[in-house]
């Protein structure tokens, strides 16, 4: 089966800029989760969707947002971006009620540059 | 709210010794527990998890982890390290309808 896709892989904006990173899940998986890795500072989690729905959000400004499609894809957007901005940011899928036994699949991240 | 520790960023071991990565957790309902690797610009790889089956839990390339209520731990061995074990390792739990939290990491160096 297909993975988790993101797109891009890299991206290079200009601070004050908006960036959008887009995420697929494998099939099947309804649940979307968006985490942020700084060097240095480990998975920050960012946002949870789930049949559509934001179920949660980690302690981030609302410059960072995001949704989910019918077809359970996602994205990130990223408002207004700062220098501080820059890093990996990784999209994770699960299936429909199964974190605690299936735990998450991760795509290999989109690679967010600010300048 | 749940948090994970991972004692130590960085771990260095010889070529074909113990590897030994450390984690507690901190909550008092036993979560469940999960560790990934992450090879240079890449993703996060599941190694193994405990969902409370079994205490002693085998994973992906030799790895296991024993889940020790007592100690709130649950730290990851493999008998003998291999160059291509150099990575960053995290631990993390889930507990309740929260997302999974993650401990900082720890990056293992394999020395020949």
């Amino acid at each position: 089966e297909a993975g988790v896709t993101q797109s891009p892989t890299h991206l290079i904006k200009t601070r004050g800029q908006q960036a959008t990173l887009r995420c697929s899940p494998i099939s099947g998986h309804t649940s979307v989760y968006w985490y942020q890795q700084a060097l240095g500072l480990g998975l920050q989690f960012l946002l949870w969707y789930d049949e559509g729905e934001e179920r949660n959000r980690g302690n981030f400004p609302p410059r960072f947002s995001g949704r989910q499609f019918p077809n359970y894809s996602s994205e990130l957007n990223v408002n207004a971006l700062e220098l501080e901005d820059s890093a990996l940011y990784l999209c994770a899928s699960s299936p429909p009620g199964q974190q605690a036994n299936y735990g998450y699949t991760f795509g290999s991240g989109t690679r967010l540059t600010v300048v | 709210a749940q948090s994970v520790t991972q004692l130590g960023s960085h771990v260095s071991v010889s070529e074909g010794a113990l590897v030994l990565l450390r984690c507690n957790y901190s909550s008092s309902v036993p979560p469940y527990l999960f560790w990934y690797v992450q090879y240079p610009n890449q993703g996060l790889q599941l190694l193994l998890k405990y969902t409370s089956a079994a205490t002693l839990v085998k994973g992906i390339n030799g790895f296991e982890a024993e889940f020790k209520k007592s100690e709130t731990s649950f730290h990851l061995t493999k008998p003998s390290a291999h160059m291509s074990d150099a990575a960053e390792y995290f631990c993390a739990a889930y507990s309740g309808n929260t997302p999974l939290v993650f401990g900082k990491g720890t990056r293992l160096s394999v020395i020949a």
